[in-house]
């Protein structure tokens, strides 16, 4: 079992439209970040969140810290094409370097 | 600044051979992670090195080990290899100071044990 959980797995919608990545977990996490992986490529870093309730934006993506930082959500407004890749949430634990990540949103904007 | 390197890009190997992946992380960085990416399992720590100490460990059999170089490049090798082996194998390189900072990720090893 993946300690952090993502939905949905697979989103495939059109340009134009808004859309909602979750990440979730039982686990409470000091930090979490998001990267978007393509094709050939190692994943990069979108963001980094660190205290509870924070929002942060970058563009049209905004980015949200669960209060009890068990949760995230990434929401992108309207979509582009250049926005198809695989979403990955990552979080550290306070005692630990280690990144664990969640288990990605794959999504296809669709011209 | 020059990115994370991975060297070979590409390997094909055969069921109970070993593999040697190398890592060359970003000037001055001296934390390398590695990570096995498979379509099942998604992206899996394998392990973290520090100032050629392993800092921090996953779930993974003694067949994987590491190590890094007093330049903090970095080595994986994986022996009596499996099928199940068969994955993308990513390293990133941090400056390892800091629990929020940034990791910086290379291209990956695509390995296929045949």
């Amino acid at each position: 079992t993946q300690l952090l959980e993502q939905s949905p797995q697979f989103l495939s919608i059109q340009e134009g439209e808004n859309l909602t990545v979750y990440c979730n977990s039982s686990s409470v996490f000091s930090s979490l970040q998001w990267y978007r992986q393509e094709p050939g490529e190692g994943p990069v870093l979108l963001v980094t969140v660190v205290t509870g309730g924070e929002v942060k934006k970058l563009k049209r993506l905004t980015f949200q810290f669960g209060d009890a930082r068990k949760d995230s959500s990434l929401h992108i407004t309207a979509a582009q094409p250049g926005d198809t890749g695989l979403y990955l949430c990552a979080g550290r634990m306070d005692s630990s370097y280690k990144l664990i990540f969640g288990s990605g949103t794959r999504l296809l904007v669709r011209p | 600044k020059a990115g994370v390197t991975q060297t070979p890009r590409y390997l094909i190997k055969t069921r109970g051979q070993q593999v040697t992946l190398s890592c060359s992380p970003i000037s001055g960085h001296r934390s390398v992670s590695w990570y096995q990416q498979t379509p099942g399992q998604g992206l899996q720590f394998l392990f973290e090195y520090f100032s050629e100490t392993q800092r921090n460990k996953g779930n993974f059999p003694g067949r994987f080990s590491g190590r890094q170089f007093s330049n903090s490049r970095s080595e994986m090798n994986v022996s009596t290899l499996e099928l199940g082996d068969s994955a993308l194998y990513l390293c990133a390189s941090s400056s390892g100071t800091s629990r929020t900072d940034t990791q910086y990720f290379g291209p990956g090893t695509r390995l296929t044990v045949l």
